[in-house]
């Protein structure tokens, strides 16, 4: 499967905390995006990182990509309440169809 | 801002019915995608389309089939509704290929198949 993983599955932290979460996956890519889904409601994109690209922000955003370990990151700053969402990786895959595989999901709680 | 419509929330349908679910979206994208979303699975592709009557095969087709008649409208059928069609569907655009474009969301489907 081409199918990204995220880890951890779930993440509870104190508003005000930095929010890391992780993304893995097994073949080369063209590109990596990132989503949030808000309980219930459909996704919504927060980022794109190209395969030559190692780095990207977006507001508090951080995003990461190291080909090499077949791996990304994303990190939220100064997390708030508003942020408690699932979060979810996505890649486009260099062979096959154009077509985004998405993981699991990290279900992150910010607690006030 | 680009809007994709999903024509329902929530439905409750018996098993062997013939379910329609509707999609729409606003901005002229070339493409749609139909995605199920179960707990521990996450998303999932159905089928997608890159032109008026065009579809592709997803990942998990069976069950499943599409009409995309005109360019704003891609329909997701289920010919004869069982329970584990019980999900949360998801309906997608994009202007271009994913190679250099995000996905724009609907807000979902919750589909209960009894």
């Amino acid at each position: 499967s081409q199918q990204g993983e995220e880890d951890p599955q779930a993440l509870s932290i104190q508003e005000g905390e930095n929010a890391t979460m992780n993304c893995s996956y097994k073949t080369s890519i063209n590109n990596l995006q990132w989503y949030r889904q808000n309980s219930g409601r459909g996704l919504v994109h927060l980022i794109l990182i190209r395969s030559n690209e190692r780095e990207k922000h977006s507001g508090r955003l951080r995003v990461t990509l190291d080909t090499s370990k077949k791996s990304s990151s994303l990190l939220i700053t100064a997390s708030r309440a508003a942020d408690t969402a699932s979060y979810f990786c996505a890649t486009v895959h260099l062979q096959g169809a154009q077509k985004l595989v998405f993981g699991q999901g990290t279900r992150l709680t910010i607690n006030p | 801002d680009v809007k994709v419509t999903q024509s329902s929330r929530y439905l409750v349908k018996r098993t062997g019915e013939k379910v329609f679910l509707e999609c729409v979206q606003d901005m002229d994208h070339e493409n749609m995608f139909w995605y199920r979303q179960d707990p521990g699975l996450g998303l999932r592709l159905i089928y997608f389309s890159y032109d008026v009557k065009m579809k592709e095969k997803g990942d998990i087709p069976e069950g499943y089939s599409v009409s995309r008649e005109k360019k704003e409208r891609f329909s997701l059928i289920l010919e004869s509704a069982s329970t584990n069609q019980t999900s949360m569907y998801l309906c997608a655009s994009s202007v271009q290929g994913v190679r250099t474009e995000k996905l724009f969301f609907g807000s979902g489907t919750q589909l209960s198949v009894l």
